[in-house]
């Protein structure tokens, strides 16, 4: 029941545009967005809560879609310091706190 | 404001030797996680509390992994005998009451079991 990341990986140049989705099987609460970087720890982007507005970090936002239990995550522009994994976070309705992860985007911007 | 605190940092010891980890979440958070991450599995949720209590230990891989809470500053877990398919980064995460909370990570600690 680990929601579904996609692309597994996308590779940018600096300045480009890209969408990462995330699907859920089961209704959700929220979806949050984490990026980490190699060795180090998944730091905190976002979080879209039912409901809830598009939001938006600098140049990364994200969408949800609570019809199809889906959220994307836009990067915009996107800049060297972009690189890294990104995973969803998703929290169900009935279970809260609690996150199942995606098996993560890897994104490498190049100059 | 002091972020999650997990020691050590990196730890490598032989096959069936006891490990314990630890992990003091940021002050005034409610909620407790370990998660383990592997190239072949992601990031896995083991077990997590609510005020010290846990609420779902369904991650956790077998019987040789055990976890505690004895108060809201500290958190341990435990593999005892460990084995070299328990060798990972184990995270610690603590978030603030309800849903719709980030959680924040700690740095993680790096086992190597050989």
């Amino acid at each position: 029941q680990q929601p579904v990341q996609s692309p597994q990986a996308v590779i940018l140049r600096e300045g480009e545009d890209a969408v990462i989705n995330c699907s859920s099987s089961k209704a959700l609460y929220s979806v949050h967005w984490y990026r980490q970087k190699h060795g180090e720890a998944p730091v905190f982007l976002m979080i879209l809560l039912k409901g809830g507005e598009q939001k938006g970090h600098d140049k990364i936002s994200a969408s949800f879609n609570e019809k199809k239990q889906q959220s994307s995550l836009y990067l915009t522009a996107s800049q060297l310091s972009y690189s890294g994994t990104y995973f969803c976070g998703t929290e169900w309705t009935d279970s809260w706190g609690k996150l199942q992860f995606g098996a993560g985007t890897q994104v490498v911007v190049t100059p | 404001d002091a972020g999650v605190i997990q020691s050590p940092r990196h730890e490598v010891t032989e096959m069936g030797q006891e490990v314990t980890l630890r992990c003091k979440p940021i002050s005034g958070h409610d909620y407790l996680f370990w998660y383990r991450q592997t190239m072949m599995r992601g990031l896995e949720l083991l077990i997590y509390f609510n005020n010290n209590v846990p609420i779902d230990d369904s991650g956790m891989p077998e019987d040789r992994f055990s976890a505690k809470m004895p108060n809201a500053s500290f958190s341990t877990l435990k593999i005892q005998p460990s084995e070299p398919r328990d060798s990972a980064v184990y995270f610690c995460a603590s978030s603030s009451y309800t849903g719709g909370q980030p959680q924040h990570f700690g740095d993680g600690t790096r086992l190597s079991i050989l």
